[in-house]
């Protein structure tokens, strides 16, 4: 079945920081891949798609690459603020209203 | 839009006390899914439905009833709550195949319900 893996946290980083978060995937066909973000006390907040292969998401300063070949859409920031600490999921969707499968997240945090 | 609103914020249930975790979308949305959040644990889909009156198990259904009369709830019962369930839930929406945002599914802020 289609699943997903992501790096385990908690990511300490501090302000202005780089940040990278791999993702890698495994799916029948040609999922659609997506960052979702939680923020302390909220719901999950869609962050960047991407539907096709090479397709580039990006929102907010994060980017995201669909790698077809490595079955990877791993997350970055080029610099990274205290406000940009929070969960982040990633996730795929099959063809179609199927159910979106998700990663376990990983807890960021951001120090000044 | 209100989007996604889920009621109650927060629940705290008696071991074998049954309730109902209430979700409703004003977006027109066919596809709705339940999840529970667990720590170290990612998102468990529970029940979802891509329309009235359909419904399908997810990935953990057990001790979860669910129904969809109107395209705009969509309820999760709890029949007999154990303390395996204290966990955070999460409603979630999507509109249909062919709609100009494909797949993002919209959250509600979410559940938190305890067992004792």
């Amino acid at each position: 079945g289609n699943s997903v893996t992501q790096m385990e946290g908690p990511v300490t980083l501090s302000e202005e920081a780089f940040l990278t978060i791999n993702c890698t995937y495994t799916a029948t066909g040609y999922p659609s891949l997506f960052w979702y973000v939680q923020y302390p006390g909220e719901g999950l907040q869609l962050l960047l798609k991407a539907t096709k292969a090479d397709d580039k998401g990006s929102n907010k300063g994060f980017e995201a690459t669909y790698r077809k070949e490595t079955t990877s859409f791993h997350l970055e920031k080029g610099s990274v603020q205290v406000s940009d600490s929070a969960v982040y999921f990633c996730a795929l969707s099959d063809s179609g209203n199927t159910p979106l499968v998700f990663g376990k997240g990983t807890r960021l945090s951001v120090i000044a | 839009n209100a989007g996604v609103t889920q009621t109650p914020k927060f629940q705290v249930l008696k071991t074998g006390q049954s309730m109902t975790l209430q979700c409703a979308q004003d977006m027109n949305h066919e596809y709705m899914s339940w999840y529970r959040q667990d720590p170290g644990m990612g998102l468990r889909l529970i029940h979802y439905s891509v329309g009235a009156g359909i419904t399908d198990q997810g990935e953990v259904p057990n001790g979860y009833n669910v129904s969809r009369s109107t395209t705009e709830d969509f309820p999760l019962r709890l029949l007999s709550a154990a303390p395996s369930q204290t966990s955070v839930y999460f409603c979630a929406s999507s509109p249909p195949l062919g709609w100009t945002q494909p797949y993002e599914q919209y959250f509600g802020p979410g559940t938190r319900l305890t067992v004792t």
